[in-house]
Protein backbone atom coordinates (compact mmCIF):
# COMPACT_ATOMS: atom_id res chain seq x y z
CA UNK A 1 0.00 0.00 0.00
CA UNK A 2 0.79 3.60 -0.08
CA UNK A 3 3.52 5.03 2.35
CA UNK A 4 5.17 8.33 3.78
CA UNK A 5 8.32 8.75 5.88
CA UNK A 6 9.35 11.58 7.10
CA UNK A 7 12.16 12.39 9.09
CA UNK A 8 11.69 12.10 12.58
CA UNK A 9 11.38 15.51 14.79
CA UNK A 10 11.56 17.58 16.80
CA UNK A 11 13.47 20.17 15.21
CA UNK A 12 14.96 23.04 16.69
CA UNK A 13 16.41 25.95 14.95
CA UNK A 14 17.34 29.25 15.48
CA UNK A 15 15.41 32.28 13.70
CA UNK A 16 16.91 32.91 10.16
CA UNK A 17 18.17 29.19 9.81
CA UNK A 18 17.53 27.12 6.56
CA UNK A 19 15.20 24.13 7.60
CA UNK A 20 15.01 21.04 5.32
CA UNK A 21 11.98 18.24 6.72
CA UNK A 22 12.57 15.36 4.19
CA UNK A 23 9.58 13.18 3.00
CA UNK A 24 9.53 9.88 0.94
CA UNK A 25 6.50 8.32 -0.28
CA UNK A 26 5.91 4.70 -1.34
CA UNK A 27 3.12 4.79 -4.36
CA UNK A 28 1.81 2.24 -7.00
CA UNK A 29 0.86 5.01 -9.26
CA UNK A 30 1.24 8.94 -9.77
CA UNK A 31 0.08 10.53 -6.70
CA UNK A 32 -0.70 14.04 -5.61
CA UNK A 33 1.94 15.03 -2.57
CA UNK A 34 0.96 17.80 -0.17
CA UNK A 35 2.55 19.63 2.80
CA UNK A 36 0.26 20.28 5.92
CA UNK A 37 1.01 22.11 9.00
CA UNK A 38 -0.77 22.28 12.50
CA UNK A 39 -0.11 25.34 14.37
CA UNK A 40 -0.12 24.64 18.24
CA UNK A 41 -3.94 24.48 19.35
CA UNK A 42 -4.73 24.11 15.71
CA UNK A 43 -6.32 21.66 12.97
CA UNK A 44 -4.15 20.85 9.98
CA UNK A 45 -3.77 23.28 7.25
CA UNK A 46 -2.93 23.16 3.44
CA UNK A 47 0.96 24.90 3.10
CA UNK A 48 1.65 23.51 -0.38
CA UNK A 49 1.21 20.99 -2.88
CA UNK A 50 2.63 19.43 -6.30
CA UNK A 51 0.24 17.54 -8.37
CA UNK A 52 2.60 15.91 -10.88
CA UNK A 53 6.98 15.01 -11.33
CA UNK A 54 8.94 18.43 -11.24
CA UNK A 55 6.03 20.30 -10.18
CA UNK A 56 7.45 22.38 -7.01
CA UNK A 57 4.69 23.97 -4.44
CA UNK A 58 5.47 26.81 -2.75
CA UNK A 59 3.35 29.30 -0.05
CA UNK A 60 5.11 31.45 2.81
CA UNK A 61 8.18 31.19 1.92
CA UNK A 62 7.69 27.21 2.10
CA UNK A 63 9.17 25.28 -0.82
CA UNK A 64 8.70 21.21 -1.93
CA UNK A 65 9.45 19.56 -5.01
CA UNK A 66 8.16 16.72 -6.53
CA UNK A 67 10.93 14.15 -7.47
CA UNK A 68 9.57 10.87 -9.23
CA UNK A 69 12.79 9.76 -9.43
CA UNK A 70 13.98 9.41 -5.91
CA UNK A 71 9.95 9.31 -4.60
CA UNK A 72 10.30 12.03 -2.52
CA UNK A 73 8.90 15.93 -1.31
CA UNK A 74 11.20 17.45 0.44
CA UNK A 75 10.23 20.76 2.51
CA UNK A 76 12.47 23.62 2.61
CA UNK A 77 12.76 27.60 3.72
CA UNK A 78 15.56 29.63 3.85
CA UNK A 79 15.31 31.53 6.42
CA UNK A 80 12.44 30.31 9.36
CA UNK A 81 10.58 32.59 11.77
CA UNK A 82 9.29 32.09 15.01
CA UNK A 83 6.18 31.64 13.80
CA UNK A 84 7.23 28.85 11.63
CA UNK A 85 7.34 26.52 15.03
CA UNK A 86 4.58 23.77 14.21
CA UNK A 87 3.88 20.49 13.11
CA UNK A 88 4.32 19.52 9.65
CA UNK A 89 2.84 16.44 8.00
CA UNK A 90 3.71 15.32 4.73
CA UNK A 91 0.90 13.48 2.64
CA UNK A 92 -0.21 11.69 -0.44
CA UNK A 93 -3.29 11.20 -2.39
CA UNK A 94 -3.42 8.58 -4.77
CA UNK A 95 -4.88 8.95 -8.03
CA UNK A 96 -4.88 5.43 -9.28
CA UNK A 97 -8.65 5.72 -8.42
CA UNK A 98 -8.85 3.06 -6.06
CA UNK A 99 -8.70 4.72 -2.58
CA UNK A 100 -8.87 7.69 -4.09
CA UNK A 101 -10.95 9.38 -1.51
CA UNK A 102 -8.13 8.97 1.39
CA UNK A 103 -4.59 11.12 1.87
CA UNK A 104 -1.95 8.72 3.68
CA UNK A 105 0.05 11.11 6.47
CA UNK A 106 3.55 10.95 7.34
CA UNK A 107 3.78 10.86 11.30
CA UNK A 108 4.88 14.81 11.65
CA UNK A 109 7.63 16.65 12.13
CA UNK A 110 7.73 19.29 14.94
CA UNK A 111 9.71 21.92 14.44
CA UNK A 112 10.90 24.54 17.04
CA UNK A 113 12.31 27.92 15.91
CA UNK A 114 14.15 29.64 18.91
CA UNK A 115 14.97 33.44 18.88
CA UNK B 1 -13.67 31.65 5.40
CA UNK B 2 -14.33 28.39 5.15
CA UNK B 3 -15.22 26.66 8.53
CA UNK B 4 -15.13 23.57 9.91
CA UNK B 5 -16.60 22.96 13.91
CA UNK B 6 -15.93 20.63 16.13
CA UNK B 7 -18.53 20.99 18.66
CA UNK B 8 -16.14 19.71 21.33
CA UNK B 9 -12.42 21.41 22.13
CA UNK B 10 -12.22 19.59 25.41
CA UNK B 11 -13.89 16.43 26.85
CA UNK B 12 -13.45 13.96 29.77
CA UNK B 13 -15.49 10.75 29.64
CA UNK B 14 -15.36 7.62 31.85
CA UNK B 15 -14.94 4.00 29.97
CA UNK B 16 -17.72 2.59 29.28
CA UNK B 17 -19.69 5.52 28.46
CA UNK B 18 -21.26 6.73 24.94
CA UNK B 19 -19.47 9.72 23.51
CA UNK B 20 -20.47 11.68 20.49
CA UNK B 21 -18.05 14.57 18.93
CA UNK B 22 -19.77 16.62 16.01
CA UNK B 23 -18.86 18.49 13.39
CA UNK B 24 -20.20 20.81 10.97
CA UNK B 25 -19.13 22.52 7.59
CA UNK B 26 -20.48 25.70 6.17
CA UNK B 27 -18.48 25.13 2.75
CA UNK B 28 -20.87 22.83 1.08
CA UNK B 29 -18.54 19.94 0.56
CA UNK B 30 -19.24 16.42 -0.52
CA UNK B 31 -16.81 14.68 1.04
CA UNK B 32 -16.15 14.25 5.53
CA UNK B 33 -13.45 12.75 7.03
CA UNK B 34 -12.95 11.64 10.81
CA UNK B 35 -9.62 10.75 11.78
CA UNK B 36 -7.82 10.70 15.32
CA UNK B 37 -3.74 11.78 15.87
CA UNK B 38 -1.85 10.19 18.20
CA UNK B 39 1.63 11.19 19.20
CA UNK B 40 4.35 9.11 17.21
CA UNK B 41 1.36 7.83 15.09
CA UNK B 42 0.31 10.72 12.98
CA UNK B 43 -3.19 11.02 11.47
CA UNK B 44 -5.25 7.66 11.21
CA UNK B 45 -8.39 7.53 9.06
CA UNK B 46 -11.15 6.36 11.43
CA UNK B 47 -14.13 7.03 8.99
CA UNK B 48 -15.12 9.02 5.78
CA UNK B 49 -18.55 9.71 4.04
CA UNK B 50 -19.22 11.11 0.28
CA UNK B 51 -22.52 11.34 0.58
CA UNK B 52 -25.28 11.72 3.18
CA UNK B 53 -26.06 8.39 4.99
CA UNK B 54 -23.45 6.65 2.88
CA UNK B 55 -20.12 6.18 5.62
CA UNK B 56 -16.80 3.94 4.40
CA UNK B 57 -14.55 2.07 6.97
CA UNK B 58 -10.95 3.91 6.81
CA UNK B 59 -7.77 2.68 8.59
CA UNK B 60 -8.90 2.21 12.19
CA UNK B 61 -12.35 1.61 12.62
CA UNK B 62 -12.83 -0.81 15.45
CA UNK B 63 -14.97 0.61 18.51
CA UNK B 64 -16.17 3.92 16.31
CA UNK B 65 -19.43 4.51 14.44
CA UNK B 66 -20.44 6.87 11.91
CA UNK B 67 -23.53 9.32 11.68
CA UNK B 68 -23.94 11.81 8.07
CA UNK B 69 -27.90 12.25 8.41
CA UNK B 70 -27.56 16.06 6.66
CA UNK B 71 -24.58 17.41 4.67
CA UNK B 72 -23.13 19.38 6.83
CA UNK B 73 -23.05 17.25 9.70
CA UNK B 74 -20.58 13.86 10.62
CA UNK B 75 -20.93 12.72 13.36
CA UNK B 76 -18.37 10.36 15.22
CA UNK B 77 -19.51 7.42 17.80
CA UNK B 78 -18.05 5.76 20.57
CA UNK B 79 -20.43 3.24 21.74
CA UNK B 80 -18.46 2.51 24.68
CA UNK B 81 -15.68 4.33 25.38
CA UNK B 82 -12.00 2.91 26.20
CA UNK B 83 -8.99 4.35 27.66
CA UNK B 84 -7.15 3.36 24.55
CA UNK B 85 -9.53 5.92 22.68
CA UNK B 86 -7.89 8.97 24.24
CA UNK B 87 -7.10 11.14 21.39
CA UNK B 88 -6.94 14.05 19.71
CA UNK B 89 -10.45 13.54 16.76
CA UNK B 90 -9.77 15.81 13.99
CA UNK B 91 -12.60 16.34 11.76
CA UNK B 92 -12.15 17.31 7.80
CA UNK B 93 -13.81 17.91 4.76
CA UNK B 94 -13.15 18.51 1.40
CA UNK B 95 -14.93 19.46 -1.98
CA UNK B 96 -13.71 16.85 -4.63
CA UNK B 97 -12.57 13.46 -3.93
CA UNK B 98 -9.05 13.05 -4.89
CA UNK B 99 -7.81 16.15 -4.75
CA UNK B 100 -6.79 15.66 -1.28
CA UNK B 101 -7.43 19.49 -0.57
CA UNK B 102 -8.52 18.85 2.84
CA UNK B 103 -10.24 21.29 5.43
CA UNK B 104 -10.09 20.72 9.19
CA UNK B 105 -11.60 21.34 12.52
CA UNK B 106 -9.84 21.97 14.86
CA UNK B 107 -9.85 18.98 17.04
CA UNK B 108 -11.62 17.59 20.04
CA UNK B 109 -9.07 16.23 22.67
CA UNK B 110 -10.96 13.08 24.25
CA UNK B 111 -9.79 11.54 27.83
CA UNK B 112 -11.19 8.56 28.77
CA UNK B 113 -10.66 7.97 32.43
Amino acid sequence: GDSVTQMEGPVTLSEEAFLTINCTYTATGYPSLFWYVQYPGEGLQLLLKATKADDKGSNKGFEATYRKETTSFHLEKGSVQVSDSAVYFCALSDNSGAGSYQLTFGKGTKLSVIP
Amino acid sequence: DVKVTQSSRYLVKRTGEKVFLECVQDMDHENMFWYRQDPGLGLRLIYFSYDVKMKEKGDIPEGYSVSREKKERFSLILESASTNQTSMYLCASSLYTNTGELFFGEGSRLTVL
